[in-house]
């Protein structure tokens, strides 16, 4: 069974300090790495991809990619109460199936 | 307007109706997924299609049945509703290369 694993949280974290979101994921051959943002109620939406080792910066977003750790990561800096929400890590497995870790819950503290 | 669409928004139906889901994109995207999200539970595949006329089955598929005739369309149909199948539905549509794009959802509640 592929699997992808967050810890769900609450995180709670202050207002303009950096919120960090890790994800493992199961299976090595996995070659793509999405973060998703879901607020209560809405549809998941995307944040980042994240294809090859290293980071990956959009704005105040870092995706951190370790695949020979198997693992993923999204750091948020200057974190603002608006980035309060669930974040969601998924995995694209070989065979073009998309699956979801149960995501995390990320409070900002104002 | 481009994008993908799902119906209906919200039902209530009774244990052991046939009740179908239906999502539409307009992208011509190749892959289309439904996913089912519960508290504690996260979004849970419950099938996926690569192509018009190919579908598998995910980690949550008994108690459902897809089609894919058309490309732009995937629907979802529960054969005989259970109210273990209450729940917050999502379609979703990706490329290839892609990432998963996904629908506004449909809140099934069934009594």
């Amino acid at each position: 069974q592929k699997e992808v694993e967050q810890n769900s949280g609450p995180l709670s974290v202050p207002e303009g300090a950096i919120a960090s979101l890790n994800c493992t994921y199961s299976d090595r051959g996995s070659q793509s790495f999405f973060w998703y943002r879901q607020y209560s109620g809405k549809s998941p939406e995307l944040i980042m991809s994240i294809y090859s080792n290293g980071d990956k910066e959009d704005g105040r977003f870092t995706a951190q990619l370790n695949k020979a750790s198997q693992y993923v990561s999204l750091l948020i800096r200057d974190s603002q109460p608006s980035d309060s929400a669930t974040y969601l890590c998924a995995v694209k497995w070989l065979n073009d199936k998309i699956i979801f870790g149960k995501g995390t819950r990320l409070h900002i503290l104002p | 307007d481009a994008g993908i669409t799902q119906s209906p928004r919200y039902k209530i139906t009774e244990t052991g109706r046939q009740v179908t889901l239906m999502c539409h994109q307009t992208w011509s995207h190749s892959y289309m997924f439904w996913y089912r999200q519960d508290l504690g539970h996260g979004l849970r595949l419950i099938y996926y299609s690569a192509a018009a006329d190919i579908t598998d089955k995910g980690e949550v598929s008994d108690g459902y049945v897809v089609s894919r005739s058309k490309t732009e369309n995937f629907p979802l149909t529960l054969e005989s509703a259970t109210r273990s199948q209450t729940s917050v539905y999502f379609c979703a549509s990706s490329d290839r290369d892609s990432t998963a794009y996904f629908g506004e959802g449909s809140w099934l509640t069934v009594v």
